[in-house]
């Protein structure tokens, strides 16, 4: 079974430029999240889409972060523009379900952005 | 609201021995808990998970985790390492219907030949 895929693996940008983060869940999971993981510190969800619809982007930086998850499959995180203290590693998770359905949350590999 | 909170940011155990990494919680209900491992430059790859039931749990490379409610805790144990576990380890908790997962903020585990 195919994993969570991300992409680009590795983004070096300038500050005040913009970036984007792609994102495919593994097949047939309707629950995706966005986390963020800066350098010594543990994951810090971003936002949860339930198929197409946001469930929680309670501390996303909406002033400069967007998501979207068009036809609930695939899902874009958008920084514009960034700042020095959005160089972190943006993790995608996939799941079937909620986590309180006793549904295990599944991560890939990561994007890891550096802003310069 | 729910925390974690991972005492030791960093242990140091020579291959062959025993080990435990200390996980404290804070949540209202009864946690659904996680460890994960994440080796340098990987994602989050899961070890094992309580949601309910034997207190004990069993998970991969022979790792287990106990849930103790009485000391909102969920250690995790191994009972020889290998050279091959050093990396970081996180400890997560979450909840029912939507609730999201809170993550520790990890335990960096060196093993010394």
């Amino acid at each position: 079974e195919a994993g969570v895929a991300q992409s680009p693996r590795y983004k070096i940008i300038e500050k005040r430029q913009s970036v984007a983060f792609w994102c495919n869940p593994i097949s047939g999971h309707a629950t995706l999240y966005w986390y963020q993981q800066i350098l010594g510190q543990g994951p810090k969800l971003l936002i949860q889409f339930q198929n197409n619809g946001v469930v929680d982007d309670s501390q996303l930086p909406k002033d400069r972060f967007s998501a979207e998850r068009l036809k609930g499959v695939d899902s874009t995180l958008k920084i514009q523009p960034a700042k020095l203290e959005d160089s972190a590693v943006y993790l995608c998770a996939s799941s079937e379900g909620p986590l309180g359905s006793g549904n295990t949350i599944y991560f890939g590999e990561g994007s890891w952005l550096t802003v310069v | 609201a729910q925390s974690v909170t991972q005492p030791d940011i960093h242990i140091t155990v020579s291959e062959g021995a025993s080990l435990e990494l200390r996980c404290n919680y804070s949540y209202g209900a009864t946690p659904y808990l996680f460890w994960y491992v994440q080796s340098p430059g990987q994602g989050l790859q899961l070890l094992l998970k309580y949601f309910s039931g034997d207190t004990l749990v069993q998970g991969i490379k022979g790792f287990e985790a106990e849930f103790k409610r009485s000391q909102s805790s969920f250690n995790l144990r191994k009972p020889s390492v290998h050279w091959s576990d050093a990396a970081e380890y996180f400890c997560a908790v979450g909840g029912t219907s939507y609730g999201k997962l809170t993550f520790g903020q990890g335990t960096i585990l060196t093993v010394h030949p």
